[in-house]
């Protein structure tokens, strides 16, 4: 099966420092890519769908400017979360499709980050 | 924007007892997926229920598709400890799928 991997697994910052997380699809071309907070023993919330090529699709309520994406390549996407404070302490996933849609989706390990 | 309901939120079974969790929509569904997220863990994909009234089996898991294609159901039968976890839901709603909020799955051995 696909197969998506994420860096950092775990990552411990100070408040204020940038947090860069990645996402890359192993062994397939992922044309879509989404990124997904979940808070403790809450649901997975989409927080932006990104295209390889274009600029990131946001989620009401999340700040571009704060989490940037990038998704330069058709199997490599970023996530940078800037200036991060302790609310942003979460459990930060990544997804992958084939298509251009919503199908079946492969998620990576995921990014734990605890922000002091 | 579309929501789906998943019931209930959290259950603790004695081993070899079943369990069943729902999700429920206000709006006929193109599909339904669902995801088993083990503690500490990431989603993974279970299956995909595309027509009405649809049922599938994998090993001791049914999941079925209501004829109106609103709801859907995920039933484990005789749980293990190996069942732990939580089970999501997922929808299609414009290019982007949503998520149930899930129902956790303990096991008593």
């Amino acid at each position: 099966g696909a197969v998506v991997s994420q860096h950092p697994s775990r990552v411990i910052c100070k408040s204020g420092t940038s947090v860069k997380i990645e996402c890359r699809s192993l062994d397939f071309q992922a044309t879509t890519m989404f990124w997904y907070r979940q808070f403790p023993k809450q649901s997975l919330m989409l927080m932006a769908t990104s295209n390889e090529g274009s600029k990131a699709t946001y989620e009401q309520g999340v700040e571009k400017d704060k989490f940037l994406i990038n998704h330069a390549s058709l199997t490599l996407s970023t996530l940078t979360v800037t200036s991060a404070h302790p609310e942003d302490s979460s459990f930060y996933i990544c997804s992958a499709s084939v298509g251009r849609s919503k199908e079946t989706q492969y998620f990576g390990p995921g990014t734990r980050l605890l922000v002091l | 924007g579309q929501q789906v309901m998943q019931i209930p939120q959290y259950q603790h079974v004695q081993e070899g007892e079943d369990f069943t969790t729902y999700c429920n929509s206000s709006t006929t569904l193109s599909n339904i997926q669902w995801y088993k997220q083990r503690p500490g863990g990431h989603p993974v994909f279970l299956i995909q229920l595309v027509k009405s009234g649809e049922v599938k089996k994998q090993k001791r898991l049914t999941f079925q598709f209501g004829e109106a294609k609103k709801n859907s159901s995920l039933h484990i039968t005789a749980t293990q400890t190996t069942d732990v976890g939580t089970y999501f839901c997922a929808v299609e709603y414009g290019n982007k799928l949503v998520f149930g909020a899930g129902t956790i799955l303990r096991v008593k051995s």
